[in-house]
């Protein structure tokens, strides 16, 4: 079954404490990305990759940063979480462009206090 | 600046009427347009998209419009179900800007009343 896996799916966590949320893909996509979901804002974009060692920034990159050392994963870092990231992450895959229609994981809701 | 804006957080329509919701952009270089669904605790997936070549795409219960003078478009769901209740986000790319990245907007919010 073509899926984005997300993990964790929840987390509760302190300031300052890093913390990497994983992506894995199983459908060769080349273009994955990282949305952050917050209430009265929609999705923005966090990083985005459009293929192995491809990264670039999206709207919202301060305190993240990502890697794209193999094509199946995308792991979101917080070096150094605060509070304003409390949010609900997800990450997405499509074929190879961004607007090509977009595989969503099913989300991980951080918390941090 | 808020270039994708979907005006009505949300909506409620009786089951078997028309559902539409609407997207207004801001931004004249866009030239594709997509629009995602939301349930609770999922993550959103793809509906139907519309280039700006076009001004009608049609996939089964739902259309999309575009008006380009308008700078607007609208997703018809024809008739409701109740599982149409759900977030709808419109998302819109200018080909070629930014490896073709898409803007969301903020979603409606869509209530099919029994």
């Amino acid at each position: 079954e073509a899926q984005v896996t997300q993990n964790p799916r929840y987390l509760i966590t302190v300031t300052g404490k890093k913390l990497t949320v994983t992506c894995s893909q199983n459908m060769n996509h080349e273009y994955m990305s990282w949305y952050r979901q917050d209430p009265g804002l929609g999705l923005r974009q966090i990083y985005y990759s459009m293929n192995v060692e491809v990264t670039d920034k999206g709207d919202v990159p301060e305190g993240y940063k990502v890697s794209r050392k193999e094509k199946r994963n995308f792991p979101l870092i917080l070096e150094s979480p605060s509070p304003n990231q409390t949010s609900l992450y997800f990450c997405a895959s499509s074929l190879s462009r961004g607007n090509q229609p977009q595989h969503f994981g099913d989300g991980t809701r951080l918390s941090i206090l | 600046d808020q270039q994708v804006k979907q005006n009505s957080p949300s909506l409620s329509v009786q089951e078997g009427r028309i559902s539409i919701l609407n997207c207004d952009y801001t931004n004249s270089m866009f030239d594709y347009f997509l629009w995602y669904k939301k349930y609770p605790a999922e993550g959103p997936t793809f509906l139907i998209s519309i280039s700006s070549i076009k001004d009608k795409n049609e996939d089964g219960r739902f259309t999309v419009f575009l008006n380009k003078s308008a700078k607007h478009l609208s997703l018809h769901i024809v008739p409701s179900q109740p599982g149409d209740s759900a977030v709808y986000f419109c998302a819109a790319s200018a080909v070629g800007y930014r490896d073709d990245k898409i803007i969301f907007g903020k979603g409606t919010r869509l209530h099919i009343l029994p």
